[in-house]
């Protein structure tokens, strides 16, 4: 898994909780993204992050936000969580040069009842 | 809008059969294409990335191609394994944003003694 770990791998919740999600490498890769997949789309972009202190919004950032405070870690955020934010969440980086290539982590299986 | 359709949504063959996997994309221009392999409970797994130059990339039994004039891709397992079971996920990195890869929503594969 390219050196990446989440934590943690699996949470059940409740509505209206917040939730951190914790992405963590190892190698000083610069650009980090988190992902969420669902059941018939593809994966989509919620935040991504070029730097420490330096995040953007993805596709699908309403009801989330990002903390990039060191190059290592990545956290997302859920506020309140809602229903709708049930899903597999990935956390990806990319090596520098190339075509952008982006490696995955192992995924957190968030459940919000 | 910006899109990337596969088909066909699931498939199961036989082990030791070909199968191939299409992939139809409206993102233009692009800068690349890449087949992801995706384990069940696992991250995706880059198999090959082609630029918009380049008709095939072959990863030992996996063979992607790539019409950029129909903006058609094809991922071709040659000789399936039981390992090969998994889900395919075309993704297209758009020329003007090359962070925000756009994914489709993936082959399911099932591979059967």
């Amino acid at each position: 898994d390219a050196g990446i770990t989440q934590s943690p791998r699996h949470k059940v919740t409740e509505t209206g909780t917040p939730v951190t999600l914790r992405c963590h490498q190892t190698e000083n890769h610069r650009y980090m993204y988190w992902y969420r997949q669902d059941p018939g789309h593809g994966l989509r972009l919620i935040h991504y992050s070029y730097g420490v202190k330096d995040t953007d919004k993805g596709e699908v950032s309403d009801g989330y936000s990002v903390s990039r405070s060191k190059t290592e870690d990545f956290l997302l955020t859920l506020e309140s969580a809602t229903s709708s934010q049930t899903s597999v969440y990935f956390c990806a980086i990319t090596p520098v040069g190339g075509y952008n290539e982006q490696f995955f982590g192992p995924g957190t299986r968030l459940t919000v009842l | 809008k910006n899109q990337v359709e596969q088909s066909p949504q699931s498939l199961i063959i036989l082990e030791g059969k070909n199968c191939t996997l299409q992939c139809n994309y409206t993102v233009s221009p692009f800068s690349n294409l890449r087949w992801y392999k995706q384990d069940t409970g696992r991250g995706p797994v880059s198999l090959t990335i082609m630029t918009f130059s380049e008709n095939t990339k072959s990863n030992g039994r996996y063979t992607a191609t790539l019409d950029a004039d129909t903006k058609q891709s094809s991922l071709h397992i040659t000789a399936s394994q039981l390992s090969d079971s998994a889900s395919y996920i075309c993704v297209v990195g758009p020329m003007d944003s090359s962070y925000k890869l756009i994914f489709g929503s993936g082959t399911r594969l099932l591979v059967r003694p």
